[in-house]
């Protein structure tokens, strides 16, 4: 069964940061992409990132270009998205998914991340 | 700025047919956008239906189907029962490693 454990939310100053990660077990990590979604207050889902299965491609929402990293440890089944200069729109859950071709196949329950001071 | 548009709602009677749509700000929805639909209820992770237009997920019950209308994608429910009621995204992949979620349609059944 596939399973995807989300941690690293939190309480985070606007300007700050914080790291997110997702523990991934049930299936062979390195064989496909992930992605990170979130998910407003009130409001609908965002695509924000994908990293594919080696890691070598890495693709952003334009809301978080430049400012946010996905990364991925094949070896550890984890996946990871570093926030910097976070913003009060950054709020949000943070769901990790599992992508098969171009869809997301799997979702794990989600981190909460608030900005605010 | 590529924007998927949604109805923000629907409503649909108990037993009755429902098709939600998926559409682009500019242009047609094809199968090459690999159109995908999301069922979430609130306060809980979204839950995967449909995928590549109209390949149900795995246990997706058959009530639910995928297909292109026009120049969209739609989702049609069909005998729609109570537990339907829950929002219900798209997505559509854009090309370089991008996609875009819709806004949602916030369907009730009564």
């Amino acid at each position: 069964e596939v399973q995807l454990l989300e941690s690293g939310g939190g309480l985070v100053q606007p300007g700050g940061s914080l790291g997110l990660s997702c523990a991934a077990s049930g299936f062979t990590f390195s064989t496909y992409g992930v992605s990170w979604v979130r998910q407003a207050p009130g409001k609908g889902l965002e695509w924000v990132s994908t990293i594919s299965g080696s890691g070598a491609g890495t693709y952003y929402a334009d809301s978080v270009k430049g400012r946010f990293t996905i990364s991925r440890d094949n070896s550890k089944n984890t996946l990871y998205l570093q926030m910097n200069s976070l913003r009060a729109e950054d709020t949000a859950v943070y769901y990790c998914a599992k992508m098969v071709s171009y869809y997301f196949a799997s979702w794990g329950q989600g981190t909460l991340v608030t900005v605010s001071s | 700025q590529t924007v998927v548009t949604q109805e923000p709602s629907f409503s649909v009677s108990p037993g009755g047919t429902v098709t939600l749509t998926c559409g682009l700000s500019s242009g047609s929805v094809s199968s090459s956008n690999y159109p995908s639909w999301y069922q979430q209820t609130p306060g809980q992770a979204p839950r995967t239906l449909i995928y590549s237009t109209s390949t149900r997920s795995s246990g997706v019950p058959d009530r639910f189907s995928g297909s292109i209308l026009g120049n969209k994608a739609a989702l049609t429910i069909t005998g729609a029962q109570a537990d339907d009621e829950c929002d219900y995204y798209c997505v559509l992949y854009m090309g370089g490693g991008t996609r875009v979620f819709g806004g949602g349609t916030k369907l009730t059944v009564l």
